[in-house]
């Protein structure tokens, strides 16, 4: 059974710093990866889709990369911005076609 | 463009009663799939539509079930209300089913069971 996990579950940093969000996956057999982000009481936004073919994705500050093989995600934020706060959420889409999602990373920049 | 459309927003039941909610996709997509995100148990798949057709279902009890209309619109009915069915329900659509297209939620609905 696919299970996905994000370390760290909450993260406080100063604007203007880059930061890592990470997130782990037990089976490699996946479709795809993605990155989404959660402002409070609000649906979800996508960032990055990675294909399973793929390696890394680039939008703006955003870069998140896949290493199917060791089953683990990382997204790298540059320079954040207190608008960057947010909960950022990563899920699978598995072998059955389902996404499996994380619990997410709560982010908080502080200017 | 308008994004995806979900009503009601907020709605309050009481245990034992049923609720509809309505999900509108974006224009031209096809694929509608549903969501239940909860403090303790985070987002799970609840079903997936594509042309009518369920394609894909999650584990849930069969209290919970969906429908897509021809026009690709998409409700999620769930009968015999329990407390712990209070979770914001989120519909999400794109072009077509598949592993490379991007999914656009919309904000949810926030269903409370007393």
């Amino acid at each position: 059974k696919q299970e996905v996990t994000q370390i760290p579950a909450a993260l406080s940093v100063p604007e203007g710093e880059n930061l890592v969000l990470n997130c782990s996956f037990t089976d490699s057999a996946i479709y795809n990866l993605q990155w989404f982000r959660q402002d409070p009481g609000k649906g979800l936004t996508s960032l990055l889709l990675i294909q399973s073919s793929q390696r890394e994705q680039t939008s703006g500050r955003l870069n998140a990369s896949l290493d199917k093989s060791s089953g683990r995600s990382t997204l790298y934020i540059a320079a954040s911005q207190p608008g960057d706060s947010a909960t950022y959420l990563c899920a699978v889409l598995d072998s059955n076609y389902q996404l499996i999602w994380g619990a997410g990373t709560k982010l908080i920049i502080k200017p | 463009k308008a994004g995806v459309t979900q009503t009601p927003r907020y709605l309050i039941k009481t245990r034992g009663q049923q609720v509809t909610l309505s999900c509108s996709p974006i224009s031209g997509h096809r694929s509608v799939s549903w969501y239940q995100q909860t403090p303790g148990q985070g987002l799970q798949f609840l079903f997936e539509y594509f042309s009518e057709t369920q394609r894909n279902k999650g584990n849930f009890p069969g209290r919970f079930s969906g429908r897509q209309f021809s026009n690709s619109r998409s409700e999620m009915n769930v009968s015999t209300l329990e407390l712990g069915d209070s979770a914001l329900y989120l519909c999400a659509s794109s072009l077509v089913p598949g592993a490379g297209n991007t999914i656009y939620f919309g904000e949810g609905s926030w269903l409370t069971v007393v």
